[in-house]
Parts: structure tokens; sequence; C-alpha cells
């Protein structure tokens, strides 16, 4: 079965320091990865996405994710966290032929304390 | 520009209204998503239209009909839902079904008295 995990409920780091979301993937095929942020009462926001060629990828907000293979993650990462970064971010995939069925993570509840 | 707007942002109804989401995008998106996600979740996908036409209901209940008048526009009409119902609903829309990017609309924030 095709899934796509993110181990980390909430993730607590100090505003200025680096942060890191994690995410895992289990699909068939190449997958399509994607990042997105949804802060409280609002949709989802598109960050990032991966398809193919470069493994590091550069998103909205100086948000970037990095695509390894080898570990199946696609964890999202950013230099120099800020309090407004605070949200929830949704790991997600898909493979060609799904129809469009995104699977997502459980999300991750970013806290930037200053 | 890569703005979906839905409306209204909120709706109270009672188990025996009939009440309507609606959402739209000028994007020229041929294919159109009606989420449903309850607090801290994940959306849980209930419909997607492509060109048009109903290609995927995720065995969603009758209670919740979806309508896509045009390339623009989404509907889902309500009726007779349940106090577990309630939730954000989400519409989204990609270029393609396929593996583009869906945009996500603010939501509609659904209360089921």
């Amino acid at each position: 079965a095709q899934s796509v995990a993110q181990p980390e409920d909430q993730v607590n780091v100090a505003e200025g320091n680096p942060l890191t979301v994690k995410c895992t993937y289990s699909v068939s095929g190449n997958p399509y990865l994607f990042w997105y942020v949804q802060y409280p009462n609002r949709g989802l926001q598109f960050l990032l996405k991966y398809i193919t060629g470069d493994n590091l990828v550069k998103g909205s907000y100086g948000f970037e994710a990095e695509f390894n293979k080898s570990q199946t993650s696609f964890h999202l990462k950013k230099p120099s966290a800020l309090v407004s970064d605070s949200a929830l971010y949704f790991c997600a995939g898909t493979t060609g032929g799904q129809g469009g069925k995104l699977i997502f993570g459980q999300g991750t509840e970013l806290s930037v304390k200053p | 520009d890569t703005e979906v707007t839905q409306t209204p942002k909120h709706l109270v109804m009672g188990m025996t209204n009939k009440k309507s989401l609606k959402c739209e995008q000028h994007m020229g998106h041929r294919a159109m998503y009606w989420y449903k996600q309850k607090a801290k979740k994940p959306p849980e996908l209930m419909f997607v239209y492509s060109y048009e036409k109903l290609s995927i209901n995720e065995s969603v209940p009758s209670r919740f009909s979806p309508e896509c008048p045009n390339s623009s526009l989404l509907n889902l009409h309500l009726h007779a839902l349940q106090p577990e119902d309630s939730a954000l609903y989400l519409c989204a829309s990609s270029l393609d079904r396929n593996t583009d990017t869906q945009y996500f609309g603010p939501g509609t924030r659904l209360t089921v008295l």
C-alpha cells in the first residue's frame, strides 16, 4: 500500500535556528512529492514539490526540501526559522496514474519560539 | 495567480436543511477537488472532477452531492447532514488531475447542529 509518513507530531524550534520537518514515503513508481503549510482556519498553501531532476528543491518563503531516494525521504528544511513559520505542515505524495489522489502524511505542528 | 475562492467562509445548518458550498477558480485548471478536513488532521479526498466530469467519488454518502456546472465552478450540495459532518471543507484545483500541483481554497467551516 502506498503511504506517506511524518514521524513527528510536533517540532519545537527557537527562532533563528535551522528547522527540519521529516517525511518518508512509500509509493510505487516514480514519486511526486509535495509540501503544504496550513495556518489556523485557513486552506493548505503550496510550498514546494519534487517531480524529477535535482534532489534539492527550493520553494516559497525560504523553505527547501531534499529528496533522498535511498532513504525514501523528503524532509523540509529552512536555515533560519521565524516565529511566523509556526503552523501545521503536511507532506503529500502521488504517482502518475493515481487520478489526482494525493496521499497525505498525518501532519507536523511546527512551533517556533522567540 | 493561484487563487481558489470558496463561499461561504462559515456555514451553520440544521440536519434538515439544504445548503450549497461554492468554489471558483480562473486559472484554466481542468481538475477540481473536494476535501473534508477535521481539526489538525490531513484532508480527506471526497470527489475529483476532470474536464467537468466526475472521475473519483471516494464512497461519499449521498447526502453530499457534487456538481461542476463549468470548468471554473464547483459546487457541493448538502442535504440531511449529520453532526459528524461538521468540518472544514476544502476545494482545490490543478492543471490536470494526475501529478500537477493542487492549489487549495481557504475552505468553508461547516457546523451541523
